[in-house]
C-alpha cells in the first residue's frame, strides 16, 4: 500500500498569512493526488485535483504542485472560512490512501 | 443539482449486518464510478471501496474484504454498501462520493450516514 505522510498535523496561522501543507507519498504517484478541505460536521470538499488543477468554484488563492512523491498544498491569504481540517488523498493504485490530515487554527 | 443522499445508518451490535445507500441526483449516475469513504469518530479518513460505473470492477481496503460489499443499481440511481460482521472498528460517519474514473479523486460527496457498532 502507498503510505501518505503529511505535515504538518496542525498549524496555528493568522487571517492574511501564506501556508504550505505537504504530503508525501512512499512511492511515486505520479500527479495523483487530490487536496481536500473539511469543516467541523461536513463533508470533505475537493480543492484541488490532479496535484495543482483548481476545482471550480475554489478561490484562486488555494494552490496545489507536485508530481512523484512529494505535494504541497498553499493557502496564499488565509481568509476566516479557511479554518478547517485538510487531507491529501492518492488515488495511483489501489487501495487508495490519505493523508492523516493538518488541522488548520486561528492564531 | 447534484446531489448524493446517504441513508441507512444506526445502532448495531457487532457481528451484526447493515445495509447503507446511497441515493445520486443532478447527474448521470452510470457514468461515474463510484466510492465509499469512512471517518471513525475524531479520527480522518479512509477510503473504503470504490465501484466502476457499470459494476464490474470493485476495489476494497484490506481491513473490509470479506465483509463488505459495494454495488449499484443504475436504473434507480443508487449506491449501496452491505456490511457484515461488523466490528466495533467499523463505527464511522459513512460518505459515498463520485468520480469520474477509477483512477481520479472524488469530487462530489453526501453528507454522511453514521455506523454504530456497540452491544
Amino acid at each position: 500500500d502507498i503510505q501518505m505522510t503529511q505535515s504538518p498535523s496542525s498549524l496555528s496561522a493568522s487571517v492574511g498569512d501564506r501556508v504550505t501543507i505537504t504530503c508525501r507519498a512512499s512511492q511515486g504517484i505520479r500527479n495523483d493526488l487530490g487536496w481536500y478541505q473539511q469543516k467541523p460536521g461536513k463533508a470533505p470538499k475537493r480543492l484541488i485535483y490532479a496535484a495543482s488543477s483548481l476545482q471550480s468554484g475554489v478561490p484562486s488563492r488555494f494552490s496545489g504542485s507536485g508530481s512523484g512523491t512529494e505535494f504541497t498544498l498553499t493557502i496564499s491569504s488565509l481568509q476566516p472560512e479557511d479554518f478547517a481540517t485538510y487531507y491529501c488523498l492518492q488515488h495511483n493504485s489501489y487501495p487508495f490512501t490519505f493523508g492523516q490530515g493538518t488541522k488548520l487554527e486561528i492564531k | 443539482e447534484v446531489q448524493l443522499v446517504e441513508s441507512g445508518g444506526g445502532l448495531v451490535q457487532p457481528g451484526g449486518s447493515l445495509r447503507l445507500s446511497c441515493a445520486a441526483s443532478g447527474f448521470t449516475f452510470s457514468s461515474y464510478w463510484m466510492s465509499w469513504v469512512r471517518q471513525a469518530p475524531g479520527k480522518g479518513l479512509e477510503w473504503v471501496a470504490n465501484i466502476k460505473e457499470d459494476g464490474s470492477e470493485k476495489y476494497y481496503v484490506d481491513s473490509v474484504k470479506g465483509r463488505f460489499t459495494i454495488s449499484r443499481d443504475n436504473a434507480k440511481n443508487s449506491l449501496y454498501l452491505q456490511m457484515n460482521s461488523l466490528r466495533a472498528e467499523d463505527t464511522a460517519v459513512y460518505y459515498c462520493a463520485r468520480a469520474w474514473s477509477g483512477s481520479t479523486s472524488p469530487d462530489i460527496w453526501g453528507q454522511g450516514t453514521m455506523v454504530t457498532v456497540s452491544s
